[in-house]
């Protein structure tokens, strides 16, 4: 069973900062790795799906990037309505992780 | 606009059998090849995969709890079913169902999620 880390679990930042949250699988695999964006009271958001392709409709502020074992989440240019939680979800072997999930604030 | 609705008993019995139903709208669920997903989350835990269904009524499990699950498919409703046999406790969460792209196997689409709580 492969096991995904996810740091960190708060992340505090301001409008305009670019943020970076990484997750890391316990060995390495394929690049099936997405992450989703959520806020409280909504269904969960597809960003990014492969690693690093951008779902339709999202801004291109986010990206993701990474391979084997680690895998990054980035955000150029914050903006208000991304203050949110953010999880990653790995595929391996016919089963799915997540991660723990980044609360990310306000500073 | 796809969207998903699950339904069923907020409050299980332990040692009963939680059953949640999952409504599509705005797709075919025995479309393409697309597969739907049960996941829950405990509060202030992460989110567990707990099993998939495509429309041919292929299944698989998370093996941590494949001896107690049971999901099932009803193209004729597009809806698909959640049962999970001899619950407890630790079954208390959140349970969402979502889409599943076989392309690239994210969940495109989720639904809001419900809660069941497992109490005497």
């Amino acid at each position: 069973d492969i096991q995904v880390t996810q740091s960190p679990s708060i992340l505090s930042a301001s409008v305009g900062d670019r943020v970076t949250i990484t997750c890391r699988a316990s060995q390495s695999s394929s690049s099936w790795l997405a992450w989703y964006q959520q806020k409280p009271g909504k269904a969960p958001r597809l960003l990014i799906y492969r690693a690093s392709n951008l779902e339709d409709g999202v801004p291109s502020r986010f990206s993701g990037s990474g391979s084997g074992t680690e895998f990054t989440l980035t955000i150029n240019s914050l903006q208000p309505d991304d203050f949110a939680t953010y999880f990653c979800q790995h595929y391996d072997s016919s089963s799915f992780s997540f991660g723990q999930g980044t609360k990310l604030e306000i500073k | 606009q796809v969207q998903l609705q699950e339904s069923g008993p907020g409050l299980v019995k332990p040692s009963q059998t939680l059953s949640l139903t999952c409504t599509v709208s705005g797709a075919s669920i025995s479309s393409g090849n697309d597969y739907w997903s049960w996941i829950r989350q405990p509060a202030g835990e992460k989110l567990e995969w707990i099993g998939r269904i495509y429309a041919s009524g292929y299944v698989s499990y998370n093996p941590s709890l494949k001896s107690r699950v049971t999901i099932s498919i009803d193209t004729s409703k597009n809806q698909f079913s959640l049962r999970l046999d001899s619950v407890a406790a630790p079954d208390t969460a959140v349970y969402y169902c979502a889409r599943g792209k076989w392309l690239h196997f994210a969940h495109d689409y989720w639904g809001l999620g419900t809660l069941v709580t497992v109490s005497s």
